[in-house]
């Protein structure tokens, strides 16, 4: 079955940029999402199919895509900004796949 | 503004059978394939099942237990899954989503299953 992985924590300062990948197979042929999700909140949309900013989401945050590696980054990083955030994408049988999640610590 | 709520998790015991229900606003419920996901403590996400917009096709994973069951009353805008002949280990906060098969938008704060004696 497929994975996706994704490093378990990153920190930055404010104002700086914030990187965070995801790998996986699967990845070279199906489009990925990324979510921030903050406690207590639902899950919120970020980034569509790789590198589509969703409707409202601030320009600092970016998504891009090489092979079997979607990336999703934050210039200028905001205290607002920390978060988990995980990839996810389309599998096989109608169903989704998740990466573990990667918390943003902003320093 | 889209909103989903899920309702309907809390402490059960082990071989109990939940029914945790998730209503839609803010847009046309019946437009949208639906699913849900949970999250175990400690776990990352897992997908737990997805149903049509009609609610004629459901899925699941296979490593889903045939204890649960998905369905939908468009009618009334709601989404439920059936948990039955509950485990501990299905101890987990389940979310709903609006979409599936990799285009899920909109998600619910989730409710939360305790199995346990």
């Amino acid at each position: 079955s497929y994975e996706l992985t994704q490093s378990s924590s990153v920190s930055v300062s404010p104002g700086q940029t914030a990187r965070i990948t995801c790998s996986g197979d699967i990845l070279a042929k199906r489009y990925a999402r990324w979510f921030q999700r903050k406690p207590g909140q639902a899950p919120l949309l970020l980034i569509y199919k790789d590198s589509e900013r969703s409707s409202g989401i601030p320009e600092r945050f970016s998504g891009s895509s090489s092979g079997s590696t979607v990336a999703l980054t934050i210039t200028d990083v905001q205290v607002e900004d920390e978060a988990e955030y995980f990839c996810y994408s389309a599998a096989d049988n109608k169903g989704v796949i998740f990466g573990g999640g990667t918390r943003l610590t902003v320093l | 503004d889209v909103q989903l709520v899920e309702s309907g998790g809390h402490l059960a015991q082990p071989g109990g059978s939940l029914r945790l229900s998730c209503s839609g606003s803010g847009f046309t419920f019946s437009h949208y394939n639906m699913t849900w996901v949970r999250q175990a403590p400690g776990k990352g996400l897992e997908w737990v099942s997805s149903i049509s917009d009609s609610g004629d096709k459901t899925y699941y994973p296979d490593a889903v237990p045939g204890r649960f069951i998905i369905s939908r009353d468009n009618s009334k805008s709601t989404l439920f899954l059936q948990l039955n002949n509950l485990r501990p280990e299905d101890t987990a906060l389940y979310f709903c989503t609006r979409g599936f098969n990799g285009d899920s938008d909109f998600w619910g704060r989730g409710t939360q299953v305790t199995v346990s004696s």
